[in-house]
């Protein structure tokens, strides 16, 4: 069965500084994997995800993730957060394996704190 | 093109009511994914249904909940009974394929049993 980690479950970083969200999966085969925003009392927003190819991608509001299967990682960046980037974050991973027809697999999420 | 609806946003209910919560799936998709979150946590996943059929129930509790997706109209999810462990925030995803790789959430319905 599928697990994901996300080791931080707050970080703090200062608008304009660049952000890092670790995400660690375990998973037999190459997973699907995704990151998610979740606002206060919203639902999720899809911000990113993988499933083969090249192992950087790009997604929605400047950011970006690199798949490292050596590393089991698939951690979150963005160069410079803006206030508006506080809010929740979820890794996911999806098993490849029978067409990837489960249901996600969801990390406990890291809190995102943006300071003045 | 309305994204997935879930309704009510909020439920209230006592100990030992039942509580029916409703996803009606983007235009055109006829996948239906629920998941549980509970505070603190991450989502967890409970059932998978196609139309007409559950796909995959592995993660709904044994007793007191079920899930439909029928031909026409939403999909229901029901907890029977419902007790204090029960309060959560329910979301629902849905899916043009018959992969989960294009799922899109909606707003979710804060459950909470008193």
């Amino acid at each position: 069965a599928q697990s994901v980690t996300q080791p931080d479950i707050h970080i703090t970083v200062s608008e304009g500084a660049s952000l890092e969200l670790r995400c660690n999966y375990s998973y037999g085969a190459t997973p699907y994997l995704f990151w998610y925003v979740q606002s206060p009392g919203q639902g999720l927003q899809l911000l990113l995800k993988y499933f083969s190819g090249d192992t950087l991608v790009q997604g929605i509001k400047g950011f970006e993730a690199e798949f490292k299967r050596s590393q089991s990682s698939f951690n979150l960046r963005k160069p410079s957060v803006h206030w508006s980037d506080a809010a929740e974050y979820f890794c996911a991973v999806g098993a490849s394996e029978g067409g990837g027809a489960d249901g996600l697999t969801f990390g406990k999420g890291t809190h995102l704190i943006i300071q003045p | 093109n309305a994204g997935v609806m879930q309704n009510p946003r909020h439920l209230v209910r006592r100990r030992g009511q039942e509580a029916r919560l409703r996803c009606s799936p983007m235009k055109g998709h006829s996948h239906v994914y629920w998941y549980r979150q509970l505070p603190e946590e991450g989502l967890k996943f409970m059932v998978y249904l196609q139309k007409e059929n559950i796909i995959d129930e592995s993660g709904m509790p044994k007793e007191r909940f079920s899930a439909e997706f029928p031909k026409e109209g939403p999909s229901i999810l029901r907890i029977q009974q419902v007790v204090r462990g029960d309060s959560a925030a329910y979301f629902c995803a849905s899916s043009p394929f018959t992969t989960n790789t294009e799922a899109f959430f909606g707003q979710g319905t804060r459950l909470t049993v008193v």
